[in-house]
């Protein structure tokens, strides 16, 4: 697509339901990324793809979250058991992977657990 | 590991004067460092990349320069605007020439008309 598209835009959950976050990548772009923003907070790395090597989770908070992408292209992230402190808006760019590394991101998913 | 350390204090100018931004990073330099604009509700937009064997890089009233002696990256808006209030972020690459990049937690600017 012309963009990064991001799904859903707000999700509200009750602790302890499970969730999942979706991610559609510029079209050709070999790497994809998951940072988090906690309100009024710079962006938390949390994993990224680059292609067919194994993914970077050294961001990942805990082993509630889980990241997969599936052909190269969409990527979910999952938290499972949400915490309140998941609350956040979770970002997902991508990257064409080569030379200079310039990330095009999504707007975003604002997830609120209550 | 690499910290990237951006002032957290919010930054007012006047407008027509001129914005400087500071991103200092901890360890071993990049191979290049970028600036990114964030507006509420947004995700982040890039503006500008600058590499390790330059000294400054210009985009209309933007200028970046970057010291990798002082490991230290400022950048300028020149001519501010209302407009160009927002929290601006830095960002480099955990390794050299490697694509997994990290944020600094970024500067708010606020231009006052």
């Amino acid at each position: 697509g012309a963009g990064v598209s991001q799904s859903p835009s707000n999700k509200v959950t009750e602790k302890g339901k499970d969730v999942e976050l979706r991610c559609d990548p510029i079209s050709g772009h070999t790497a994809l990324y998951w940072y988090r923003q906690s309100l009024g907070q710079g962006l938390e790395f949390l994993i990224y793809f680059q292609g067919n090597s194994a993914p970077d989770k050294s961001g990942l908070p805990s082993d509630r979250f889980s990241a997969e992408r599936t052909g190269g292209s969409v990527s979910t992230l999952t938290i499972q058991r949400t915490q309140q402190e998941d609350s956040a808006v979770y970002l997902c760019a991508s990257s064409s992977g080569t030379g200079a590394n310039v990330l095009t991101f999504g707007a975003g998913s604002r997830l609120t657990v209550l | 590991s690499q910290k990237i350390e951006q002032n957290s204090e919010a930054l007012n100018i006047q407008e027509g004067k001129t914005a400087t931004l500071t991103c200092n990073y901890t360890n071993y330099s990049p191979a290049y460092l970028q600036w990114y604009r964030q507006d509420p509700g947004r995700g982040p937009v890039f503006l500008l990349l600058i590499r390790e064997n330059e000294k400054e890089k210009r985009k209309e009233r933007l200028k970046v320069t970057f010291d990798t002696t002082l490991k230290q990256s400022l950048f300028h808006i020149t001519a501010s605007q209302p407009a160009d209030s927002a929290t601006y972020l830095c960002a480099l690459d955990m390794s050299g020439g490697g694509f997994k990049t990290i944020f600094g937690a970024g500067t708010r600017l606020f231009v006052k008309a």
